[in-house]
């Protein structure tokens, strides 16, 4: 069963550009989440959809970031336009049970730097 | 104050130590709690999830919850230098409107040295 599948892996902007990253959750995964992660720091929740709804995107800082699950299947997260403290790692996620209690299948991440 | 929180480390240990993992929380509404393991360079993968507060075994895993002291702990035997990596604790919040929110902790470095 192939896993969570995230692009691009590494991106590499100038600031004030903006950015795009893909999901493709685990097949039949209803629930999917977009998660920040900081060097050194656990993973942060920026939103998180049941099918094609956000049920949580408090997190979101919406002036910049924006995202949309069409269809109930893949995901795109997107910052425009990118600043400096937003080179992090950002890590998609997705899991079988909804109601957000279950077990989260990560993807490897796309690690962004923004110079 | 974080909701959860954890010792980032680093641990370095031994092959063969037993290392011990600990985290704390201070919402009440925190019914769901997990380890995840995070490989350099990796996603987080789930290593235990419990739902009560006693043990839970799984291996040379253990998972230690006590919710009337709001402190988990997990518990690695015969620790093996593919152990190291970096473990995350997780809380989901079973209440309230942040229903099924995940909340992680800042996550421990371990290093097992052969």
């Amino acid at each position: 069963e192939a896993g969570v599948v995230q692009s691009p892996r590494y991106k590499i902007i100038e600031k004030k550009q903006p950015v795009a990253f893909w999901c493709n959750p685990i097949s039949g995964h209803n629930t999917l989440y977009w998660y920040l992660q900081n060097l050194g720091q656990g993973p942060e929740l920026l939103i998180r959809y049941e099918n094609e709804e956000a049920v949580d995107d408090s997190q979101l800082p919406k002036d910049r970031f924006s995202a949309e699950r069409l269809k109930g299947v893949d995901s795109t997260l997107k910052i425009q336009p990118a600043e400096l403290g937003d080179s992090a790692v950002y890590l998609c996620a997705s899991s079988p049970v909804t109601g957000g209690t279950g077990e989260l299948f990560f993807g490897e991440g796309s690690r962004l730097t923004v110079l | 104050q974080k909701e959860v929180e954890q010792d980032p480390g680093p641990l370095s240990v031994p092959e063969g130590a037993i290392v011990s993992l600990n985290c704390t929380y201070s919402n009440s509404a925190f019914q769901y709690f997990m380890w995840y393991r995070q490989y350099s360079r990796k996603g987080p993968e789930l290593l235990m999830y419990t739902y009560s507060s006693g043990n839970k075994e799984d291996g040379r895993f253990t998972a230690q919850v006590d919710k009337s002291s709001k402190y988990i702990s997990l518990f690695i035997r015969d620790s093996q230098p593919s152990d190291s990596a970096t473990y995350l604790c997780a809380m989901v919040n079973a209440g309230g409107t942040s229903y099924g929110k995940l909340t992680f902790g800042q996550g421990t470095i371990l290093t097992v040295h052969p």
